[in-house]
């Protein structure tokens, strides 16, 4: 199936600073990539999708990019908040269904 | 309230044993889904489900059984053959699969604990 490498595993910022965690993918024919955040004890939730089409897509704090050459898209959140902290997982489709990538756990110190 | 509804929500099974976990969606979704999430390993797919009566293993089916003889319904069985049950497992639903694929809609989870 379908690979996603996704980078850092875990990542720590203070409350104010940017925090980016990236993606990286094999197969060349994806072509929706959504993020999703799981709050501790939550279900994931999507925040975030981008189609191939388009370079970059923004909402408020979050935007993500993606780069269909290099086969990499990435979550850029700024202005973090302390309510931020979650694990946040990419995924990409394929043929039958999502592939997710491992997580990133984002903690935001106030 | 539309949604997806699992349960149990905790689990516990003594080894050897079968145990069903439920997951019921009133989305009108076509597409079903069931993922396992150990830490540090993200959410892998054990089974999927486009259509009733239809379903196809995901990446991690072994030990694993499930149907979809209804619309709103995809039970995940855990068998006595799965050599490590214990585990997060979360259903999901979407209108579509394939390279289509939009939104996916989880439930709250069910922690499987085998004693």
């Amino acid at each position: 199936g379908e690979n996603v490498e996704q980078h850092p595993s875990t990542l720590s910022v203070q409350e104010g600073d940017s925090a980016v965690i990236k993606c990286t993918y094999s197969d060349s024919a994806s072509n929706y990539f959504p993020w999703y955040k799981q709050e501790l004890g939550k279900r994931p939730q999507l925040i975030i999708d981008i189609r191939s089409n388009v370079g970059e897509k923004k909402d408020q704090r979050i935007a993500v990019t993606l780069n269909k050459t290099a086969k990499h898209f990435s979550l850029h959140i700024t202005e973090t908040q302390p309510e931020d902290s979650a694990v946040y997982f990419c995924a990409l489709s394929g043929y039958s269904t999502l592939t997710f990538g491992k997580g990133t756990m984002l903690l935001v110190s106030p | 309230d539309g949604g997806i509804t699992q349960s149990p929500k905790y689990l516990f099974r003594k080894e050897g044993q079968n145990v069903t976990l439920s997951c019921e969606q009133n989305l009108n979704h076509d597409a079903m889904y069931w993922y396992r999430q150990d830490p540090g390993q993200g959410l892998r797919l054990i089974y999927y489900s486009q259509i009733v009566n239809d379903f196809q293993k995901g990446d991690i089916a072994e030990g694993y059984s499930v149907s979809r003889e209804k619309k709103e319904s995809f039970p995940l069985t855990v068998t006595s053959a799965q050599k490590n049950p214990t585990a997060f497992y979360l259903c999901a639903s979407s209108v579509r699969t394939g390279a289509n694929t939009g939104e996916l809609f989880f439930g709250e989870g069910s922690r499987l604990t085998v004693l």
